[in-house]
């Protein structure tokens, strides 16, 4: 059974960067076949993929957040990581990671954490 | 704009069926690109629904079905109940953007 798990602060303030992080559990984030992807839901609204990165460290990201946006994998803790720079009200969302084996979609979702950027 | 396309809202009686469309172009569904689709009741992190246009994960029930043709996917609820009740969204891959993208969502409701 894989789960995931994000973590990160609630409240950022606009400009700054955001840092998440997905604790993964139940698979390795360095197996062959294995990704990872951030999705985001501002409040009321639907879903926009934030973008991917594979077991190999291929990273595929969102063209409209492409030049702020940052996923990685650290294998040592078996986790993955988002940092999402130049942060606007704009960015406020629920912040969900995501993962699986067909690159095409998502098997599993973390529970999700709000982010606002506000001062 | 989602680049995919899904009425905002549907509504149906308990076991009347509801059909949730989702309509993409020649840059995603009708490239070939399969559709998948994810279940999300308030609050809570969406639930894949439905992999690669038709195909269930062990637990849906099979009152959930869809299919693929041309440009568009199509979502069936059949035997609607008002556990259904929740927003849908259909995924697929779009070539101009080098990603996933979703529909904007349908909320159904069981009336």
């Amino acid at each position: 059974q894989v789960q995931l798990q994000e973590s990160g602060p609630g409240l950022v303030e606009p400009s700054e960067t955001l840092s998440l992080t997905c604790a993964v559990s139940g698979d390795s984030v360095t197996s062959t076949g294995f990704y990872c992807a951030f999705i985001r839901q501002p409040p009321g609204k639907g879903l926009e993929w934030i973008g991917s990165v594979l077991y190999s460290g291929n990273s595929y990201y969102n063209p409209s957040l492409r030049s702020r946006v940052t996923i990685s994998i650290d294998t040592s803790k078996n986790q993955f990581s988002l940092k999402v720079a130049s942060l606007t009200a704009a960015d406020t969302a629920v912040y969900y990671c995501a993962s699986g084996r067909e690159l095409t979609f998502t098997r599993h979702w973390g529970q999700g954490t709000l982010v606002t950027v506000s001062s | 704009q989602s680049v995919l396309t899904q009425p905002p809202s549907v509504s149906g009686a308990p076991g009347q069926t509801v059909t949730i469309s989702c309509t993409g172009s020649t840059s995603n569904i009708g490239a070939g690109y399969d559709v998948h689709w994810y279940q999300q009741f308030p609050g809570t992190a969406p639930k894949l629904l439905i992999y690669i246009n038709s195909n269930r994960p062990s637990g849906v029930p099979d009152r959930f079905s869809a299919s693929k043709s041309g440009t568009s996917g199509s979502l069936a609820i059949t035997g609607l109940q008002a556990e259904d009740a929740a927003d849908y969204y259909c995924q697929s891959y779009d070539t101009r953007l080098s990603g996933w993208v979703f529909g904007g969502g349908t909320k159904l409701t069981v009336v």
